[in-house]
């Protein structure tokens, strides 16, 4: 089937530790993006890759990093430097850029303790 | 940072019912409007993409009218299903990195929706 997948579903760490979300795809889509979800407020955009071994920042970036190795997959990473990380993460991808729909994975709860 | 607002927040309905939510966005370099439905426990679910002003869309029993103009889309759902209950979402599509098209997506915080039986 294809489809987006995100792993794990749940992540606990501890503080100050880095954390890397895995995002893979086997839609063929050139485009990926994270958001982050926190309650009573929408989706916002962290990272964003248009093409392999490219990418751009969104609006909330400080703390994350990203690389884009391989067309199928976005992994993100959270780092020691992001002051609020525990959240909801969600990954999508679109065809090309320039096709706005997004389609998303399961996403990853993320818990820092 | 553009603002997208949705009202309301939440919405109680009964099985039967007819409803309709708001999403609010800035009106200037219009690009794109999306509708997503995200069921609990499971991926944000695309309904809708709207580009042109006085554009009508329609799904089953949803469907969704846009206003570029004055800078707001109406989603609406005829009959209500307890299966209808979801958050829903409207994105505003922007400008990519290379500033074409409406490659990112700047989300209201949705409209939670429940259908009680």
């Amino acid at each position: 089937d294809g489809g987006i997948t995100q792993s794990p579903k749940y992540l606990f760490r501890k503080e100050g530790q880095n954390v890397t979300l895995s995002c893979e795809q086997n839609l063929n889509h050139d485009a990926m993006y994270w958001y982050r979800q926190d309650p009573g407020q929408g989706l916002r955009l962290i990272y964003y890759s248009q093409i392999v071994n490219d990418f751009q920042k969104g609006d909330i970036a400080e703390g994350y990093s990203v690389s884009r190795e391989k067309k199928e997959s976005f992994p993100l990473t959270v780092t020691s430097a992001q002051k609020n990380p525990t959240a909801f993460y969600l990954c999508a991808s679109s065809i090309t850029p320039n096709r706005g729909t997004q389609y998303f994975g399961p996403g990853t709860r993320l818990t820092v303790l | 940072i553009l603002n997208v607002e949705q009202s309301p927040q939440s919405l109680h309905v009964q099985e039967g019912d007819s409803t309709n939510f708001t999403c609010s966005f800035p009106s200037s370099n219009f690009y794109a409007l999306h509708w997503y439905r995200w069921e609990t426990a499971k991926s944000p679910e695309a309904l809708f993409v709207m580009t042109l002003n006085g554009d009508e869309k329609k799904k089953g029993r949803i469907s969704a009218t846009l206003n570029t103009k004055e800078g707001y889309s109406y989603l609406y759902i005829k009959g209500s299903q307890p299966e209808d209950s979801a958050t829903y979402l409207c994105a505003l599509g922007g400008p990519n990195a290379g500033g074409t098209s409406y490659g990112k997506l700047t989300f209201g915080q949705g409209t939670i929706l429940t259908v009680h039986p």
